[in-house]
């Protein structure tokens, strides 16, 4: 079995500082990672994720993720925020590899950017 | 290419009544998962199609029910409305295994009210 913990429920943050949003995981064996951002009233979109290989990872819009296999954790970080980026942040884990595993996903983390 | 469109986006439903919805995922994406979102309960997961056949199913009572047709379009129930079931219905359609780190692409989701 998986599972993902998302550290903060909340993050508030001015506009362009730096944000951290945390993610860890439990998997056994390996696994991909996934953030999905939603923005209100809509579905998640997919962020960015981890396959294999590099272990960072980014996204067009100026969002970075570092796999640490060692610590289990997948965080989101991004150096300058705008206030745009106000949205809820998941974090989601799958089972590497073929067959059908469903991602279980974390409780996400509401990212508040003040002016 | 069009994206995951769900029907309707709101429905306001009375208790014990029944609901459809209806998701059709983007073309040629087999794989249709449904989650219902809350705020206490974050994703759940309810199920996954994959060519017209259920092959995941989540911790959910038999009131919840789906399908999926020819097409890959897909439909959920939920009998016997209670309280409690009212959530944000998100569809989810990919690859499915044939490119199982591919991630989902997420509908705009459905607001179920019940009353």
């Amino acid at each position: 079995a998986q599972s993902v913990t998302q550290l903060d429920s909340q993050v508030p943050v001015f506009e362009e500082a730096p944000v951290e949003l945390r993610c860890n995981y439990s998997s056994s064996v390996s696994v991909y990672l996934f953030w999905y951002v939603q923005y209100p009233n809509q579905g998640l979109q997919l962020l960015l994720k981890y396959l294999s290989g590099s272990t960072l990872v980014e996204s067009i819009n100026g969002f970075e993720a570092e796999f640490n296999k060692s610590q289990t954790s997948f965080h989101l970080r991004k150096p300058s925020v705008h206030i745009s980026d106000t949205a809820e942040y998941f974090c989601a884990v799958r089972r590497g590899g073929g067959g059908s595993y469903i991602p279980t996903f974390g409780r996400g983390t509401s990212l508040i950017v003040h002016p | 290419k069009a994206g995951v469109t769900q029907t309707p986006r709101y429905l306001i439903k009375t208790r014990g009544q029944q609901v459809t919805l209806s998701c059709s995922p983007i073309s040629g994406h087999r794989s249709v998962s449904w989650y219902q979102q809350t705020p206490g309960q974050g994703l759940q997961f309810l199920f996954e199609y994959f060519s017209e056949t259920q092959r995941n199913k989540g911790n959910f009572p038999g009131r919840f029910s789906g399908r999926q047709f020819s097409n890959s379009r897909s439909e959920m129930n939920v009998s016997t409305l209670e309280l409690g079931d009212s959530a944000l219905y998100l569809c989810a359609s990919s690859l499915g295994t044939a490119s199982p780190g591919s991630g989902y692409t997420f509908g705009s989701g459905t607001r179920l009210t019940v009353v």
